[in-house]
């Protein structure tokens, strides 16, 4: 159980494009998602946490306006890059955490790559 | 600030013996910690989870400990499998902060058969 969908797992597109990545909870619902971004040989950084229902947590330092997160149901999140540039290429991963439920772990996506050309 | 550390270099070791991974931690107070396997372009998968008034935590050939006096949790791998190779990284809780993880940079484990 407790299975996370992400997708695109791989996406490769010119600077200007933006992109749309999906995060979905397959078996459970999940009123927070979170999206994290890493760079090789890096740590996950979180870039925001996202809510259903309501508006997107951002960390410090993530442009609210380039990364673009809703949350409309309880089993989706999309994560859309606007206007990418090759200095967003980068691993996208999101994770969800089973509803209600507090100090248990998180069930994340397989990732997406992203890269800008 | 906040600051998680795991061993940058890989953890290189024969199989059949344990590999030991550390996660230390500073400026932080978390109310548990947890253990994550992550492969090459893939997502983390979680392993286990310790609470901040727990000091050992089993599951089969994996144990945990957690000492918030040293700051420190040891992630042990018994009897390793060349299968067991992969990017082991730790990650922090508090139970205030909406259920938000700071994640450590990760150690590379490399079991040789």
């Amino acid at each position: 159980g407790a299975v996370v969908s992400q997708h695109p797992s791989r996406v490769i597109c010119k600077s200007g494009t933006s992109v749309k990545i999906e995060c979905r909870s397959l078996d459970f619902q999940a009123t927070t998602m979170f999206w994290y971004r890493q760079f090789p040989k890096q740590s996950l950084m979180l870039m925001a946490t996202s809510n259903e229902g309501s508006k997107a947590t951002y960390e410090q330092g993530v442009e609210k306006d380039k990364f673009l997160i809703n949350h409309a149901s309880l089993t989706l999140s999309t994560l859309t890059v606007t206007s990418a540039h090759p200095e967003d290429s980068s691993f996208y991963i999101c994770s969800a955490e089973v509803m209600g439920y507090s100090n248990q772990p998180q069930h994340f996506g397989d990732g997406t790559r992203l890269s800008i050309l | 600030s906040q600051k998680i550390e795991q061993n940058s270099e890989a953890l290189n070791i024969q199989e059949g013996k344990t590999a030991t991974l550390t996660c230390n931690y500073t400026n932080y107070s978390p109310a548990y910690l947890q253990w994550y396997r992550q492969d090459p372009g893939r997502g983390p998968v979680f392993l286990l989870l310790i609470r901040e008034n727990e000091k050992e935590k089993r599951k089969e050939r994996l144990k945990v400990t957690f000492d918030t006096t040293l700051k420190q949790s040891l992630f042990h791998i018994t009897a390793s499998q060349p299968a067991d190779s992969a990017t082991y990284l730790c990650a922090l809780g508090r139970s205030d902060s909406s259920y938000k993880l700071i994640f450590g940079s990760g150690t590379r484990l490399l079991v040789r058969p």
